[in-house]
Protein backbone atom coordinates (compact mmCIF):
# COMPACT_ATOMS: atom_id res chain seq x y z
CA UNK A 1 0.00 0.00 0.00
CA UNK A 2 1.00 3.34 -0.95
CA UNK A 3 0.14 6.63 0.36
CA UNK A 4 0.84 10.89 -0.08
CA UNK A 5 -0.04 13.15 2.48
CA UNK A 6 0.75 17.03 1.03
CA UNK A 7 1.11 18.92 4.28
CA UNK A 8 -1.13 22.49 3.93
CA UNK A 9 -3.70 22.67 1.51
CA UNK A 10 -2.76 26.42 0.69
CA UNK A 11 0.00 28.17 1.10
CA UNK A 12 0.88 31.70 0.68
CA UNK A 13 4.10 33.53 0.06
CA UNK A 14 5.29 36.96 -1.42
CA UNK A 15 6.45 37.52 -4.49
CA UNK A 16 10.33 37.09 -4.44
CA UNK A 17 10.22 34.63 -1.13
CA UNK A 18 10.91 30.73 -0.60
CA UNK A 19 8.39 28.10 -1.76
CA UNK A 20 8.77 25.25 0.22
CA UNK A 21 5.67 23.23 -0.13
CA UNK A 22 5.28 19.99 1.76
CA UNK A 23 5.06 16.23 0.81
CA UNK A 24 5.49 13.06 2.53
CA UNK A 25 5.06 9.41 1.22
CA UNK A 26 4.68 6.05 2.58
CA UNK A 27 5.73 2.84 0.14
CA UNK A 28 6.14 -1.00 0.58
CA UNK A 29 8.59 -0.83 -2.08
CA UNK A 30 10.92 1.91 -3.22
CA UNK A 31 9.13 4.47 -4.23
CA UNK A 32 9.13 6.88 -7.15
CA UNK A 33 7.77 10.13 -7.01
CA UNK A 34 6.36 13.25 -9.01
CA UNK A 35 5.33 16.44 -8.63
CA UNK A 36 2.74 18.06 -10.86
CA UNK A 37 1.61 21.87 -11.69
CA UNK A 38 -2.19 22.45 -12.14
CA UNK A 39 -2.77 25.87 -13.39
CA UNK A 40 -6.24 26.68 -13.37
CA UNK A 41 -8.81 24.94 -15.85
CA UNK A 42 -6.34 23.12 -17.19
CA UNK A 43 -4.93 19.53 -16.75
CA UNK A 44 -2.03 18.43 -14.69
CA UNK A 45 1.67 18.89 -16.17
CA UNK A 46 4.62 17.19 -14.63
CA UNK A 47 7.30 19.71 -12.84
CA UNK A 48 10.13 16.88 -11.45
CA UNK A 49 10.60 13.31 -10.69
CA UNK A 50 12.30 11.57 -8.66
CA UNK A 51 13.83 7.74 -10.15
CA UNK A 52 16.51 6.86 -7.21
CA UNK A 53 19.12 8.33 -10.04
CA UNK A 54 19.62 11.38 -7.57
CA UNK A 55 18.12 12.81 -4.66
CA UNK A 56 18.15 15.71 -5.35
CA UNK A 57 15.78 16.39 -8.83
CA UNK A 58 15.46 19.53 -10.47
CA UNK A 59 12.70 20.37 -12.72
CA UNK A 60 10.58 22.98 -14.73
CA UNK A 61 10.47 26.83 -13.62
CA UNK A 62 13.51 27.02 -11.63
CA UNK A 63 11.58 24.14 -8.91
CA UNK A 64 13.64 21.34 -7.13
CA UNK A 65 12.68 18.78 -4.84
CA UNK A 66 15.00 16.65 -2.45
CA UNK A 67 14.27 12.86 -1.66
CA UNK A 68 15.14 12.21 1.90
CA UNK A 69 14.23 8.53 2.73
CA UNK A 70 14.89 8.93 7.01
CA UNK A 71 12.16 11.13 6.42
CA UNK A 72 9.94 9.84 3.65
CA UNK A 73 9.61 13.26 2.28
CA UNK A 74 10.10 14.64 -1.53
CA UNK A 75 9.49 18.52 -0.81
CA UNK A 76 9.01 20.76 -3.36
CA UNK A 77 11.22 24.35 -3.20
CA UNK A 78 12.11 27.38 -5.10
CA UNK A 79 13.96 30.35 -3.77
CA UNK A 80 12.20 33.08 -5.39
CA UNK A 81 8.39 32.76 -6.16
CA UNK A 82 7.22 34.73 -9.14
CA UNK A 83 3.42 35.40 -9.78
CA UNK A 84 2.62 32.59 -12.72
CA UNK A 85 3.53 30.34 -9.69
CA UNK A 86 0.57 30.54 -8.56
CA UNK A 87 -1.59 26.97 -9.03
CA UNK A 88 -2.39 23.94 -7.60
CA UNK A 89 0.66 21.75 -6.81
CA UNK A 90 0.30 17.75 -6.21
CA UNK A 91 2.72 15.12 -5.17
CA UNK A 92 2.54 11.56 -6.49
CA UNK A 93 3.94 8.66 -5.63
CA UNK A 94 4.34 5.63 -8.05
CA UNK A 95 4.60 1.64 -8.02
CA UNK A 96 3.61 1.06 -11.24
CA UNK A 97 0.96 1.48 -14.26
CA UNK A 98 -2.23 2.07 -12.77
CA UNK A 99 -0.53 2.28 -9.27
CA UNK A 100 0.06 6.02 -8.72
CA UNK A 101 -1.68 7.95 -5.45
CA UNK A 102 -2.01 11.68 -5.36
CA UNK A 103 -2.05 14.13 -3.16
CA UNK A 104 -5.08 16.39 -1.98
CA UNK A 105 -3.10 19.41 -3.49
CA UNK A 106 -1.61 22.27 -2.42
CA UNK A 107 -2.82 25.58 -3.50
CA UNK A 108 -0.19 28.10 -4.05
CA UNK A 109 -1.23 31.94 -3.61
CA UNK A 110 1.77 34.44 -4.60
CA UNK A 111 1.31 38.11 -3.09
CA UNK A 112 2.69 40.61 -5.21
CA UNK B 1 1.67 16.61 -31.08
CA UNK B 2 -1.57 17.25 -29.45
CA UNK B 3 -0.93 15.21 -26.52
CA UNK B 4 -3.99 14.16 -24.62
CA UNK B 5 -7.47 15.24 -25.88
CA UNK B 6 -10.65 15.09 -24.46
CA UNK B 7 -13.98 15.55 -26.05
CA UNK B 8 -16.59 17.14 -24.59
CA UNK B 9 -15.02 20.05 -22.63
CA UNK B 10 -17.97 21.20 -20.42
CA UNK B 11 -21.29 19.07 -20.19
CA UNK B 12 -24.42 19.49 -18.28
CA UNK B 13 -26.71 16.31 -18.03
CA UNK B 14 -30.04 15.10 -16.16
CA UNK B 15 -30.00 12.38 -13.28
CA UNK B 16 -30.43 9.09 -15.63
CA UNK B 17 -28.95 10.04 -18.37
CA UNK B 18 -26.57 8.64 -20.45
CA UNK B 19 -23.08 10.06 -21.87
CA UNK B 20 -19.70 8.80 -22.93
CA UNK B 21 -15.91 10.76 -22.39
CA UNK B 22 -13.36 10.19 -24.78
CA UNK B 23 -10.07 10.39 -24.39
CA UNK B 24 -7.23 10.40 -27.24
CA UNK B 25 -3.92 10.24 -27.19
CA UNK B 26 -1.50 10.43 -30.32
CA UNK B 27 1.89 9.62 -28.60
CA UNK B 28 1.49 5.82 -28.71
CA UNK B 29 1.54 5.63 -24.92
CA UNK B 30 0.27 1.92 -23.71
CA UNK B 31 -1.11 2.75 -20.47
CA UNK B 32 -4.49 5.03 -20.29
CA UNK B 33 -6.43 6.35 -17.06
CA UNK B 34 -9.20 7.88 -16.56
CA UNK B 35 -9.60 10.33 -13.03
CA UNK B 36 -12.03 12.70 -11.26
CA UNK B 37 -10.91 15.58 -9.62
CA UNK B 38 -13.13 16.83 -6.36
CA UNK B 39 -12.58 19.74 -4.60
CA UNK B 40 -9.90 19.01 -1.87
CA UNK B 41 -9.74 15.41 -2.50
CA UNK B 42 -7.19 15.34 -5.23
CA UNK B 43 -7.14 13.03 -8.29
CA UNK B 44 -9.12 9.55 -7.40
CA UNK B 45 -8.30 6.72 -10.26
CA UNK B 46 -11.80 5.53 -11.32
CA UNK B 47 -10.72 3.21 -14.69
CA UNK B 48 -7.24 2.72 -16.18
CA UNK B 49 -6.03 0.32 -19.12
CA UNK B 50 -2.55 -1.32 -19.76
CA UNK B 51 -2.97 -1.73 -23.40
CA UNK B 52 -5.74 -1.76 -26.18
CA UNK B 53 -8.34 -4.33 -25.09
CA UNK B 54 -7.68 -4.24 -21.71
CA UNK B 55 -9.13 -2.13 -18.57
CA UNK B 56 -8.72 -2.43 -15.01
CA UNK B 57 -10.67 -0.83 -11.95
CA UNK B 58 -9.17 1.47 -10.41
CA UNK B 59 -10.19 3.18 -6.72
CA UNK B 60 -13.56 4.56 -7.74
CA UNK B 61 -15.06 2.85 -10.20
CA UNK B 62 -19.22 2.31 -9.47
CA UNK B 63 -21.43 3.80 -12.17
CA UNK B 64 -18.59 3.97 -15.10
CA UNK B 65 -17.40 2.15 -17.68
CA UNK B 66 -14.21 2.17 -20.05
CA UNK B 67 -13.46 0.83 -23.15
CA UNK B 68 -10.05 0.45 -25.14
CA UNK B 69 -10.80 -0.28 -28.70
CA UNK B 70 -7.76 1.30 -29.32
CA UNK B 71 -4.91 1.88 -28.48
CA UNK B 72 -5.08 5.74 -29.06
CA UNK B 73 -8.64 6.09 -27.25
CA UNK B 74 -10.00 5.60 -23.85
CA UNK B 75 -13.98 5.73 -23.36
CA UNK B 76 -15.27 6.58 -20.15
CA UNK B 77 -19.33 6.07 -19.88
CA UNK B 78 -21.49 6.96 -17.63
CA UNK B 79 -24.63 5.12 -17.69
CA UNK B 80 -27.41 6.56 -15.47
CA UNK B 81 -26.32 9.49 -14.54
CA UNK B 82 -26.33 10.84 -10.92
CA UNK B 83 -25.53 14.05 -8.81
CA UNK B 84 -22.56 12.63 -7.38
CA UNK B 85 -20.93 12.14 -10.47
CA UNK B 86 -20.77 15.74 -10.97
CA UNK B 87 -17.03 16.55 -11.23
CA UNK B 88 -14.06 17.40 -13.32
CA UNK B 89 -12.68 14.43 -15.36
CA UNK B 90 -9.44 13.92 -16.22
CA UNK B 91 -7.90 11.34 -18.93
CA UNK B 92 -4.02 10.43 -18.80
CA UNK B 93 -1.06 8.44 -20.54
CA UNK B 94 1.72 6.86 -20.10
CA UNK B 95 4.70 4.73 -21.76
CA UNK B 96 7.11 3.31 -18.87
CA UNK B 97 10.51 2.24 -20.07
CA UNK B 98 11.41 1.54 -16.67
CA UNK B 99 8.96 -0.26 -14.39
CA UNK B 100 7.29 1.91 -11.79
CA UNK B 101 7.93 5.17 -13.49
CA UNK B 102 4.47 6.21 -14.50
CA UNK B 103 5.04 9.34 -15.46
CA UNK B 104 1.50 10.76 -16.56
CA UNK B 105 0.41 13.36 -19.24
CA UNK B 106 -3.02 14.96 -18.76
CA UNK B 107 -5.79 16.31 -21.07
CA UNK B 108 -7.68 19.29 -20.54
CA UNK B 109 -10.35 17.91 -18.37
CA UNK B 110 -14.21 17.49 -18.93
CA UNK B 111 -16.55 19.41 -16.29
CA UNK B 112 -19.56 17.77 -15.78
CA UNK B 113 -22.63 18.40 -13.87
CA UNK B 114 -25.52 16.54 -12.83
CA UNK B 115 -29.02 17.98 -12.36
Amino acid sequence: AQSVTQLGSHVSVSEGALVLLRCNYSSSVPPYLFWYVQYPNQGLQLLLKYTSAATLVKGINGFEAEFKKSETSFHLTKPSAHMSDAAEYFCAVSAGAGKSTFGDGTTLTVKP
Amino acid sequence: NAGVTQTPKFRVLKTGQSMTLLCAQDMNHEYMYWYRQDPGMGLRLIHYSVGEGTTAKGEVPDGYNVSRLKKQNFLLGLESAAPSQTSVYFCASSYSLLAGVDEQFFGPGTRLTVL
